[in-house]
């Protein structure tokens, strides 16, 4: 497998723009993360998804980020407006609970600047 | 509700010394734990994680970590390092009872070697 993808590995834009995030999970696994991982914050967790449907979405910093998950094979995240205080990188990670143990599996994140 | 401290922010070593890096949990309950490893510019790679059984657990690239519940820790070690070895840490925990797969991570320890 090719492990979780995440598009695109770096991204930088301006004060107000849209952004959007991209996360191709492992095929087969159940459970869908976001994080984001800053200097001053360590890793935070946004959200997460069962099954295509959100669980948990109280990581999220207010109503300017939204995710979704429209099929078992693709997740988005998206900043909009963006701010400067949102540069971070942006990990996605998944896991098949049915395996048991319940273990992540990162991408290898998206690194954001905004300007 | 479960918690995660790694008691040290940063730990610089020698080439080839001996390192131990430290996590102690909180939990009323039976845990799944974990070490991951995060290289520069990169995502996290699970180093090894402790589900049932034996308390040492064994994991990639010569690392191996102790579950002591009495002590509530789970502690990393390695022998000896290698500039290689140069990364964050990351301890993390979770339920093995709950259905989510959701999983509490310390806040890292960076660890760097000096040839």
């Amino acid at each position: 497998d090719a492990g979780v993808i995440q598009s695109p590995r770096h991204e930088v834009t301006e004060m107000g723009q849209e952004v959007t995030l991209r996360c191709k999970p492992i095929s087969g696994h159940d459970y869908l993360f976001w994080y984001r991982q800053t200097m001053m914050r360590g890793l935070e967790l946004l959200i997460y998804f069962n099954n295509n449907v959100p669980i948990d979405d109280s990581g999220m910093p207010e109503d300017r980020f939204s995710a979704k998950m429209p099929n078992a094979s693709f997740s988005t995240l998206k900043i909009q407006p963006s701010e400067p205080r949102d540069s971070a990188v942006y990990f996605c990670a998944s896991s098949d609970r049915t395996s048991g143990s319940g273990t992540q599996y990162f991408g290898p994140g998206t690194r954001l600047l905004v300007l | 509700a479960q918690s995660v401290t790694q008691l040290d922010s940063q730990v610089p070593v020698f080439e080839e010394a001996p390192v131990e890096l430290r996590c102690n949990y909180s939990s009323s309950v039976s845990v799944y734990l974990f070490w991951y490893v995060q290289y520069p510019n990169q995502g996290l790679q699970l180093l090894l994680k402790y589900l049932s059984g034996s308390t040492l657990v064994k994991g990639i690239n010569g690392f191996e970590a102790e579950f002591n519940k009495s002590q509530t820790s789970f502690h990393l070690r390695k022998p000896s390092v290698h500039i290689s070895d140069t990364a964050e840490y990351f301890c993390a925990v979770s339920d093995p009872r709950s259905s989510a797969s959701k999983i509490i991570f310390g806040s890292g320890t960076r660890l760097s070697i000096r040839p």
